[in-house]
């Protein structure tokens, strides 16, 4: 079965980076898109940016471009987002979620990432 | 890119029919058929149940449909359950190769 698991909470310092981790399994890794997108408490999702199966090329929201990268490891069937120079505003729940070829949907999701920025 | 217009509650008792819309721009709900809508429980993760604007994925019910008019889409779940108590947001593909999301509606189950 699909599955993407992703890393554990983490809290980290204003101005600090943050680095979270997406494990799929159960389906052909290089086959699907992997997008990252955050929830802030209380709040609406918001899509932070793709990295394409081929895991060489990426786009990125305009809201993140220059603070975000996204990157694959194919050998580990893993995708990453680091996201840097972290306010309180980039508190939030962090998710993966795979796309299928030029399909546009999220059918799949990751559990969630939950990132605290505090001084 | 500004958010979907979404209601922020919807309510109905059980068994009856609610419609959630949603509502953009020729830029985004308008101009494509790459409406989706998820659907998340608390402290969940958001779960597909709408795509390409009226097509239900392989295992969600067919009390969940969807349609599309202009610049607004819409979301009904009809024969309303109470596992249907949820938050639920639309989604669309635009025209700057990027995804735009609803503001969330908060359907309760009476």
């Amino acid at each position: 079965q699909v599955q993407l698991v992703q890393s554990g909470a983490e809290v980290k310092k204003p101005g600090a980076s943050v680095k979270v981790s997406c494990k799929a399994s159960g389906y052909t890794f290089t086959s699907y898109h992997m997008h990252w997108l955050r929830q802030a408490p209380g709040q609406g999702l918001e899509w932070m940016g793709i990295i394409f199966s081929s895991g060489t090329k990426t786009r990125y929201a305009q809201n993140f471009q220059g603070r975000v990268t996204m990157t694959s490891d194919t050998s580990t069937r893993t995708v990453y987002m680091e996201l840097s120079s972290l306010s309180s505003e980039d508190t939030a729940m962090y998710y993966c979620a795979r796309e299928y070829d030029a399909t546009y949907r999220f059918d799949y999701w990751g559990q969630g990432t939950l990132v605290t920025v505090s001084s | 890119q500004s958010a979907l217009t979404q209601p922020a509650s919807v309510s109905g008792s059980p068994g009856q029919s609610i419609t959630i819309s949603c509502t953009g721009t020729r830029s985004d709900v308008g101009g494509y058929n790459y409406v989706s809508w998820y659907q998340q429980h608390p402290g969940k993760a958001p779960k597909l149940m709408i795509y390409e604007v009226s097509n239900r994925p392989s295992g969600v019910s067919n009390r969940f449909s969807g349609s599309k008019s202009g610049n607004t889409a819409s979301l009904t779940i009809s024969g309303l359950q109470a596992e249907d108590e949820a938050d639920y947001y639309c989604s669309s593909f635009t025209s700057t190769y990027s995804y735009v999301f609803g503001t969330g509606t908060k359907v309760t189950v009476l």
